[in-house]
């Protein structure tokens, strides 16, 4: 298992401002991943980021809105750039485990995040 | 991935059982079946998985009908704490293979 702590669990921000969110992970695992649930909606894939390469971003996402980091196997940031009342939105993060029989994905509590 | 279709609402009595279907005609030979649920304000949490063999665990029970195009996960004694957002989905084993989550069933188990 994995237990996956994220900060800040909620913030309100002036639009044209930027916000890091931290994911930290209780062991290391190669894959994070970093979604974005809008208010009444399902989760949406922003990108996956491994540790030591540029991360990958779904169609939609781009990096100079949304950068990531990922510097070691427990840790990543994502950053909603320039923010606008739109970014408003659970912002999660997400690993997977692999055992003998299956793959697993753990997710963090979110970030509840008001752009005003 | 494979795409899922669920029903979007579904009400359930306290103690009985919820039984929530899914459609997924689409499914290849590699993909899993996946549940996860997320309760209000918390991240997705997994339920069960399987591919072909009906499977059971302390949360649910998982029903995959022979041909693999649709199953049924069973929460065999509803609680109030169960009402939340069930998803279903397909996806093959291999390391990295990313979730897509399709609308879900919203559960809501009344008293």
């Amino acid at each position: 298992s994995a237990v996956i702590s994220q900060k800040p669990s909620r913030d309100i921000c002036q639009r044209g401002t930027s916000l890091t969110i931290q994911c930290q992970v209780d062991s290391q695992v190669t894959m994070m991943f970093w979604y974005r649930q809008q208010p009444g909606q399902s989760l949406t894939l922003i990108a996956t980021a491994n540790q030591g390469s540029e991360a990958t971003y779904e169609s939609g996402f781009v990096i100079d809105k949304f950068p990531i980091s990922r510097p070691n196997l427990t840790f990543s940031t994502l950053t909603v750039s320039n923010m606008s009342p739109e970014d408003s939105s659970i912002y999660l993060c997400s690993v997977e485990v692999t055992g003998k029989m299956w793959t697993e994905a753990f997710f963090g509590q979110g970030t509840r995040l008001t752009v005003v | 991935d494979a795409k899922t279709t669920q029903p979007p609402s579904m009400d359930c009595a306290e103690g009985r059982a919820a039984n929530l279907p899914c459609n997924h005609s689409t499914i290849s030979g590699n993909e899993y079946v996946y549940w996860y649920r997320q309760i209000h304000s918390q991240g997705p949490q997994y339920i069960i998985h399987g591919l072909k063999n009906n499977e059971t665990n302390e949360m649910a029970s998982l029903i995959i009908t022979e041909d693999r195009k649709s199953s049924t996960l069973i929460l065999p004694h509803a609680t109030l704490r169960d009402t939340a957002v069930y998803y279903c989905i397909v996806r093959s084993q291999a390391a990295g293979n990313k979730l897509t989550f399709g609308g879900g069933t919203r559960v809501l188990v009344k008293p």
